[in-house]
């Protein structure tokens, strides 16, 4: 069975592009999630989709990230434009039932941006 | 605001020891808590889940234990590999939602 795929895995823009992650979650998993590593900080929590509907997005931090899941399948995460802090990790993870109710919570292998 | 510590220091232990890694959190209440292994360059990879009501869990040779007492898990690796070297990550959930620690370095000596 395929895990949590991502794409593209490395990523060098510059700043003011436009960069476009996309996630392919486990099949079957209802629940994608979106976290970050920037440099030198924690993994941090960046929002949850339940099939197609935003269930969380508290963690998204600002209005340049753009996160959709038309149809309730993959996933794709727009940074527009990029600025320098966005360079980081991204990863993607998805969960058959609802976290809140201990379910894994399985990650792919990420997508690394860097934005010069 | 919620704040997970893990040992910032790196563990090195040697080969057929066992490794116990510690996971703190203040400001929160969990209803689970996941570890985490991540290797240079991957994605975390899911170890083990323990619920609220549970105090110990184990798989092979990993057991972790929550005190919600004390705000704090261990996590036990026995009979230590070189294989088992890489970051172990602590993640407290609730509200469909993770918060990682910042990780803690093993190193496994031959």
């Amino acid at each position: 069975e395929a895990g949590v795929t991502q794409f593209p895995s490395h990523s060098v823009i510059e700043k003011g592009q436009t960069v476009t992650l996309r996630c392919d979650p486990i099949s079957g998993h209802d629940n994608l999630y979106w976290y970050r590593r920037v440099m030198g900080k924690e993994i941090k929590f960046l929002l949850h989709f339940v099939k197609e509907s935003k269930q969380d997005e508290s963690g998204m931090p600002n209005n340049r990230f753009l996160a959709e899941r038309t149809g309730g399948t993959y996933s794709t995460l727009k940074v527009q434009p990029a600025e320098l802090e966005d360079s980081g990790v991204y990863f993607c993870a998805s969960s058959y039932g609802q976290g809140s109710s201990g379910n894994t919570i399985y990650f792919g292998e990420g997508s690394w941006l860097t934005v010069v | 605001s919620q704040k997970i510590e893990q040992n910032s220091e790196a563990l090195n232990i040697q080969e057929g020891k066992t490794a116990t890694l510690t996971c703190n959190y203040t400001n929160y209440s969990p209803a689970y808590l996941q570890w985490y292994r991540q290797d240079p360059g991957r994605g975390p990879v899911f170890l083990l889940l323990i619920r609220e009501n549970e105090k110990e869990k184990r798989k092979e040779r990993l057991k972790v234990t929550f005190d919600t007492t004390l705000k704090q898990s261990l996590f036990h690796i026995t009979a230590s590999q070189p294989a088992d070297s890489a970051t172990y990550l602590c993640a407290p959930g609730g509200y469909n939602k993770l918060i990682f620690g910042a990780g803690t370095r093993l190193a496994v000596h031959p």
